[in-house]
C-alpha cells in the first residue's frame, strides 16, 4: 500500500529555511486523483494546513504562509518537498506530509511526522 | 481563514453516545459539503474517520457518523469504547484551493 515518510533536519536556526521531502512509497505522486500536501501540528495544538502539490505540478498555499513557501515535486524520486523560510520559533512542528483524495478535500492517507524545531 | 470552531473537551461513558461540533462560516463549512474529521491517539498521526460529511472511510466503525447544518458540521460517536479515547479534528474546504482546520477536540472516555 501507499506510504508517506517525511525526512529533513530537526533542527534550524531562526531566519534559515526549513526544508523537508516526503517520499513516497507504493504509488506515484504523478498519478491523477489525489494532492500531496504539508500540514503541520504546534505542540500540543492543532492541526495548520500549510499547502499542497497536484500531480500537475499545480500549487496551493494555505494564506497565511503564502509568501514563505514553496512546495515542489520531483517524479523521478517520487518526492515531494517544502521549504519555508525565515523560519522563527513558531514554525516549531510536528511536520507531516499527506495524500488528500482530489474532489473529496479529505487527506486519507498521512506520514508518521517529523519533529522540526527552530532554535539556535 | 480563521480555523474552525471546536469544543475543547467532550465526554461520554462506555455504551453512550458523544456529539462534537465544528462550527465554520458561510465561505467554509456553509459552501461546501466537503468536511472531514479525524482521530489522533497521542504521539501519532491523525487517521480520518468520516469525509465529505457523512461518508465513511472502509474500515471504520458505522458507531462513527457525520452531519452538518448550516455553518456547523457534527461528528457522533455512538457505541463509545475506551479506543476511541482521542482528539478529533475537523476539516473543511474553503474555496480558492485551500483547507481549514479545526482547533481540536479532546475525546475522553470515562
Amino acid at each position: 500500500q501507499v506510504q508517506l515518510q517525511e525526512s529533513g533536519p530537526g533542527l534550524v536556526k531562526p531566519s534559515q529555511t526549513l526544508s523537508l521531502t516526503c517520499t513516497v512509497s507504493g504509488g506515484s505522486i504523478s498519478s491523477a486523483g489525489f494532492y500531496w500536501s504539508w500540514i503541520r501540528q504546534h505542540p500540543g495544538k492543532g492541526l495548520e494546513w500549510i499547502g499542497y502539490i497536484y500531480h500537475s505540478g499545480s500549487t496551493y498555499y494555505n494564506p497565511s504562509l503564502k509568501s514563505r513557501i514553496t512546495i515542489s515535486g520531483d517524479t523521478s524520486k517520487n518526492q515531494f518537498s517544502l521549504k519555508l523560510n525565515s523560519v522563527t520559533a513558531a514554525d516549531t512542528a510536528v511536520y507531516y506530509c499527506a495524500r488528500i483524495i482530489d474532489g473529496t478535500a479529505a487527506v486519507g492517507l498521512w506520514g508518521q511526522g517529523t519533529l522540526v524545531t527552530v532554535s539556535s | 481563514q480563521s480555523a474552525l470552531t471546536q469544543p475543547p473537551s467532550a465526554s461520554g461513558s462506555p455504551g453512550q453516545s458523544v456529539t462534537i461540533s465544528c462550527t465554520g462560516t458561510s465561505s467554509d463549512v456553509g459552501a461546501y459539503n466537503l468536511v472531514s474529521w479525524y482521530q489522533q491517539h497521542p504521539g501519532k498521526a491523525p487517521k480520518f474517520v468520516i469525509y465529505e460529511v457523512s461518508k465513511r472511510p472502509s474500515g471504520v466503525p458505522d458507531r462513527f457518523s457525520g452531519s452538518k447544518s448550516g455553518n456547523t458540521a457534527s461528528l457522533t460517536v455512538s457505541g463509545l469504547q475506551a479506543e476511541d479515547e482521542a482528539d478529533y479534528y475537523c476539516c473543511s474546504y474553503a474555496g480558492g484551493n485551500t483547507l481549514v482546520f479545526g482547533g481540536g477536540t479532546k475525546l475522553t472516555v470515562l
